[in-house]
């Protein structure tokens, strides 16, 4: 069993819609959970992350966390079609897990 | 934000001939640097952490002496690819941790191998 599994889709939205990005995980030992923005050819770019359970907001971007159920979510509000990337998702404990990505499209 | 540079941003060399891929943080100090591996359509795998001044710590699977790192300095590492061979056509991506969370690990551009 993976460490991380995500849904690598593709997922096309019109634009303005509402995405939903979501990973499971295995390791209850995770702490940090993480999800990164990577464009075509190149390193990832930290979106948000999140310490233990809960929620986090910041902007169009929400992060949410049910340890409980190992799942984690990204949602992202009014979505543009320059928040067309490849999303990652990624866990730590004493190393850091990536999930394979959810490539997205938000069609104008 | 810090920033990772890495160069060359993509290389294509010959089956067995070997590859230096550099990673700089250009203005911070690096504790640890890591160094991925992403195939298309994959996650990100570690292949190996390294500090400044020892030896790297390889992840089960990955060969020391086939991936060369040294860090020789807290604001460089070089992953060294020896006798390249088709299968090791990848983006390498590093990235560069100064300490505690996940909001100090800033990552590369990456550099797309492609091994003939």
């Amino acid at each position: 069993q993976k460490e991380v599994e995500q849904d690598p889709g593709p997922l096309s939205v019109p634009e303005g819609a509402i995405v939903s990005l979501n990973c499971t995980y295995s390791n209850s030992a995770f702490q940090y959970f993480m999800w990164y923005r990577q464009y075509s050819r190149k390193g990832p770019e930290l979106l948000m992350y999140t310490y233990s359970s809960g929620n986090k907001e910041d902007g169009r971007f929400t992060a949410q966390v049910d340890k409980s159920s190992k799942y984690i979510s990204l949602f992202i509000r009014d979505s543009q079609p320059s928040d067309s990337a490849t999303y990652l998702c990624a866990m730590s404990g004493n190393q850091f897990y990536f999930g394979t990505g959810t490539s997205l499209t938000v069609i104008p | 934000g810090a920033v990772v540079s890495q160069h060359p941003s993509w290389v294509i060399c010959k089956s067995g001939t070997s590859v230096k891929i550099e990673c700089r943080s250009l203005d911070f100090q690096a504790t640890t640097m890591f160094w991925y591996r992403q195939f298309p359509k994959q996650s990100l795998m570690l292949m190996a952490t390294s500090n400044e001044g020892s030896k790297a710590t390889y992840e089960q699977g990955v060969e020391k002496d086939k991936f060369l790192i040294n860090h020789a300095s807290l604001t460089l590492s070089t992953l060294t690819v020896t006798s390249a061979h088709p299968e090791d056509s990848s983006f390498y991506i590093c990235s560069a941790n100064t300490a505690g969370g996940p909001d100090t690990q800033y990552f590369g551009p990456g550099t797309r191998l492609t091994v003939l």
